[in-house]
């Protein structure tokens, strides 16, 4: 069956620290890759998303996110972290054909000022 | 603009009591809308997606069941609940053309007693 995994269930950073999230998944079909942040008291949104081209994807708050199809992965950094990016991650996959998203686990970010 | 809304934010019920949550969208016509739970280090687990009035596909066998009377509006329920019904329930919708792109509302917090 198709997964999404997320190799860190809760990550501390200092606040300027780089960050890498990182997300496998397995499925050898195309896919469509993405990223979800949940804040604290707010709805689960978008981050970032990749559907084709370059690799390397930039989203929201500095975010950028790489596809690296040899291994299956879409991890997510930044070069530098800020408190205000305390919130929760997820990874998702879209399966072309089924049409629906697998998410990750979730990784829990705590930044510390 | 669009939104989304979930009630009740949360609820305690006891096992064997039945179950309704609710979710309207604002602003959009013939959305998809989909119904998640969340539990805590597995992430978000598909349950119901529809992609009209009175479609439905469930994804998991269960004790829940979903319908959409209207456009708008999508609704989860249960007759009996299981103490294994507990968890955060998460509805979104997306955009007929773009089904990964999913907005996610606040979400019900559901505690079976």
């Amino acid at each position: 069956a198709q997964s999404v995994s997320q190799h860190n269930h809760h990550v501390i950073l200092s606040e300027a620290a780089s960050l890498e999230l990182g997300c496998n998944y397995s499925y050898g079909g195309t896919v469509n890759l993405f990223w979800y942040v949940q804040y604290p008291g707010q709805h689960l949104q978008l981050l970032l998303k990749y559907f084709s081209g370059d690799p390397l994807v930039k989203g929201i708050k500095g975010f950028e996110a790489e596809f690296i199809k040899s291994k299956f992965s879409f991890n997510l950094r930044k070069p530098s972290v800020q408190w205000s990016d305390t919130a929760e991650y997820f990874c998702a996959v879209g399966l072309s054909h089924t049409g629906k998203l697998i998410f990750g686990q979730g990784t829990t970010l705590q930044v510390k000022p | 603009s669009q939104t989304i809304h979930q009630w009740p934010a949360t609820l305690v019920q006891p096992v064997g009591s039945p179950l309704s949550l609710e979710c309207t969208v604002e602003g959009t016509s013939n959305p998809n809308l989909y119904w998640y739970r969340q539990a805590a280090g597995r992430g978000l687990q598909l349950l119901f997606y529809s992609v009209g009035i009175g479609q439905i596909s469930s994804e998991v066998p269960q004790n829940l069941s979903a319908s959409r009377p209207q456009d708008r509006q999508f609704i989860l329920s249960s007759k009996k609940l299981l103490l294994s019904d507990s968890g955060f329930y998460l509805c979104a919708w997306s955009v007929s053309g773009k089904i990964y792109e999913q907005y996610f509302g606040p979400g019900t917090r559901l505690t079976v007693t």
